[in-house]
């Protein structure tokens, strides 16, 4: 167990629908990093944020968005959704948000099918 | 932009044989290296990192891997393969400001009894 939580662990919606998956990092981490795993485009970083402010951006979708609130959780929406967003959706944690010096924590994912 | 590519898809092994998944990366800048493993269902684990201390890192549940730039590879090895090491591995490379992970497209490692 990372520590990390994610919820839903899996969502089943229809295209054009928006859904929220939420991220609670481990305690004491301050940053919070988002990743998308799917069989066309493999492990993606999406978006970072640190202590609530934004950090790095990957490639993300301008459908997507994301935040993270004063207690550190972050919720990652998704919208106008279409078939090929279905993926599984990662959540990491870490300590200072330094790739290099922290270690990322990994939650288990939230399956998101789109249908 | 680092970039990693990871040689095969799929391994496979025999239970007690060596174990090595190759990575190349590619960087402008002296890079910072990962490998992480993916079990069925579950988020990924770190196993190990190179930020330049040392060029042969040893990591969790027996793995090490060699940073060599000459050849620009950063290969992940374990002596003798155990039927728990079947797993989906991954090897990242982070950008400069080290504020995000670069992966690799995966590889898929079977264990044979």
């Amino acid at each position: 167990d990372s520590g990390v939580t994610q919820t839903p662990k899996h969502l089943i919606t229809a295209t054009g629908q928006r859904v929220t998956l939420r991220c609670s990092p481990r305690s004491g981490d301050l940053s919070v990093y988002w990743y998308q795993q799917s069989l066309d485009q493999g492990l993606q970083f999406l978006i970072q944020y640190y202590n609530g402010e934004e950090r790095a951006k990957g490639n993300i979708l301008e459908r997507f968005s994301a935040q993270q609130f004063p207690d550190l959780h972050s919720e990652l929406n998704l919208s106008s959704l279409e078939l090929g967003d279905s993926a599984l959706y990662f959540c990491a944690s870490s300590l200072a948000g330094v790739a290099h010096t922290d270690t990322q924590y990994f939650g288990p994912g939230t399956r998101l099918t789109v249908l | 932009a680092q970039s990693v590519t990871q040689l095969g898809s799929h391994v496979s092994v025999s239970e007690g044989a060596l174990v090595l998944l190759r990575c190349n990366y590619s960087s402008s800048v002296p890079p910072y290296l990962f490998w992480y493993v993916q079990y069925p269902n579950q988020g990924l684990q770190l196993l190990l990192k190179y930020t330049s201390a040392a060029t042969l890192v040893k990591g969790i549940n027996g793995f090490e891997a060699e940073f060599k730039k000459s050849e620009t590879s950063f290969h992940l090895t374990k002596p003798s393969a155990h039927m728990s090491d079947a797993a989906e591995y991954f090897c990242a490379v982070s950008d400069n400001a080290g504020n995000m992970l670069t992966f690799g497209g995966g590889t898929r490692l079977m264990v044979k009894p």
